[in-house]
């Protein structure tokens, strides 16, 4: 069993609000992810890391920042949420670069 | 990035196999052949993956051509509960972000 986190599940907030979202797992995975997914549409990455202090931009554009700065944690922040923003966020890390990657439950952003 | 092919959707009857195939003629040497599955409103689950021979686990096997341009995942008895989108992929070792690139998948109907 994979054991990865993502708070809030669900989150309605107003346009220009900052909002963080978390992401914790206890496996001791070095490398995590961030990606968005829109209804019924594909995964894309947004940002990943490959350790403490380590981030990058994924293949998708996103104006979100992301920090590591424990191996267990991997928060997403929005300084100002837009109607844009509105999407599901799901979380995932990795043992390794070629072991599978485990996915937490996410988090169904609505900005309205 | 090498890409694959699935069909966008396949319908099975409860407890007999399912063969999902995925084709990817243009997979490298150092590509690993990975499987994930999508259930309605949850993240994706890491089903099995594989190099050159064929894999087994408990949820599924995988068989890979001997080309490795194809492979198929194969669930021996489908349940209710399989009924989800499943995404072949390829993860490359040298990849710098080591993400998961998300295709359409194919949206497996499970009927009673």
């Amino acid at each position: 069993e994979a054991d990865i986190y993502q708070t809030p599940r669900y989150l309605v907030i107003g346009t220009g609000k900052k909002i963080t979202l978390e992401c914790s797992q206890t496996m001791g995975h070095d490398k995590m992810y961030w990606y968005q997914q829109d209804p019924g549409m594909e995964l894309h990455l947004i940002h990943y890391s490959y350790g403490v202090n380590s981030t990058e931009k994924g293949d998708l554009s996103s104006e979100s920042t992301v920090s590591r700065i424990r191996t267990e944690h991997f928060p997403l922040t929005l300084e100002s949420a837009r109607p844009s923003h509105t999407s599901q966020y799901l979380c995932a890390s990795s043992r390794t670069a070629t072991s599978p990657q485990y996915f937490g439950p996410g988090t169904r952003l609505t900005v309205l | 990035d090498a890409k694959t092919t699935q069909p966008n959707s396949m319908e099975s009857n409860e407890e007999e196999p399912v063969h999902l195939p995925c084709n990817h003629s243009t997979i490298s040497g150092t590509d690993y052949i990975h499987w994930y599955r999508q259930l309605p409103s949850q993240g994706p689950e890491y089903v099995i993956h594989g190099l050159t021979s064929n894999v087994n686990n408990r949820m599924a096997s995988l068989a890979i051509a001997e080309d490795r341009k194809s492979s198929t995942l194969i669930l021996h008895r489908a349940t209710l509960r399989d009924a989800a989108v499943y995404y072949c992929i390829l993860r490359d070792v040298n990849n710098a972000g080591n993400m998961l690139t998300f295709g359409g998948g194919t949206r497996l109907m499970v009927k009673p």
